[in-house]
């Protein structure tokens, strides 16, 4: 049963903490991305990679999140101080190339209080 | 800037009714689109992805179609039950040879009812 696991699937944390959430595609798919979901917002997509390269991160924060793919099987995505309004669900997503079907995991419900 | 609606935000109808949920996109210029459903608290399910060059794509109750000229594309549900309701949401990829982003729209939740 091929599907995107993320990891954890709820955190709840206090503001300036680190939070690290996780993400194992599809084993074979080249492409993963990282989404964020919010009530106010919808669905924004942070940031993106292909063969474990960052193609496009251009709707992250910079100064506080991060998005790294150690190796094929895990990417993983950072905040560094984790705030309030970083409260959201975030989703990871691979797909087997860039412009193909895309399959979404879980998700991870953070609460930064 | 690609900017995706979906109308109505919210549907309830009857068990068994034939319904239809819009989505419209301002830039014609799309490499495919996809249709998902989310249940609350949960991720999204693809339901069906269809390309530019496709008119429409069916699976089981599910029809969608596309008008890529008019920047519209619908998702038919024949024959509605209970387990149907959720929030249905498209995504549309732009063309080829630009950043591989699917802009969302905001989705049209759905309630079927006994």
């Amino acid at each position: 049963d091929a599907r995107v696991t993320q990891t954890p699937r709820h955190k709840v944390t206090e503001m300036g903490q680190e939070v690290t959430m996780r993400c194992q595609p599809i084993l074979g798919h080249n492409t993963v991305f990282w989404y964020r979901q919010t009530m106010m917002q919808g669905l924004e997509l942070l940031a993106y990679f292909r063969n474990r390269a960052p193609l496009d991160d251009s709707g992250m924060p910079k100064d506080r999140f991060s998005a790294e793919m150690p190796d094929a099987t895990l990417a993983t995505l950072k905040i560094q101080p984790s705030e309030p309004r970083d409260s959201a669900v975030y989703f990871c997503a691979s797909g087997l190339t860039l412009n193909t079907e895309a399959f979404f995991g879980q998700g991870t419900r953070l609460t930064v209080v | 800037k690609q900017e995706v609606t979906q109308i109505p935000a919210a549907l309830s109808v009857p068990e068994g009714e034939n319904l239809v949920l819009n989505c419209s996109f301002t830039d014609s210029a799309i490499y495919n689109l996809q249709w998902f459903r989310q249940d609350p608290g949960k991720g999204l399910t693809s339901l069906l992805l269809i390309q530019s060059s496709q008119r429409e794509q069916t699976s089981g109750r599910l029809n969608a179609s596309l008008d890529k000229s008019s920047g519209r594309s619908t998702l038919y549900i024949a024959a509605s039950q209970p387990g149907d309701s959720a929030t249905y949401l498209c995504a549309v990829r732009p063309s080829l040879g630009t950043a591989s982003k699917l802009t969302f729209g905001t989705g049209t939740r759905l309630q079927v009812t006994l």
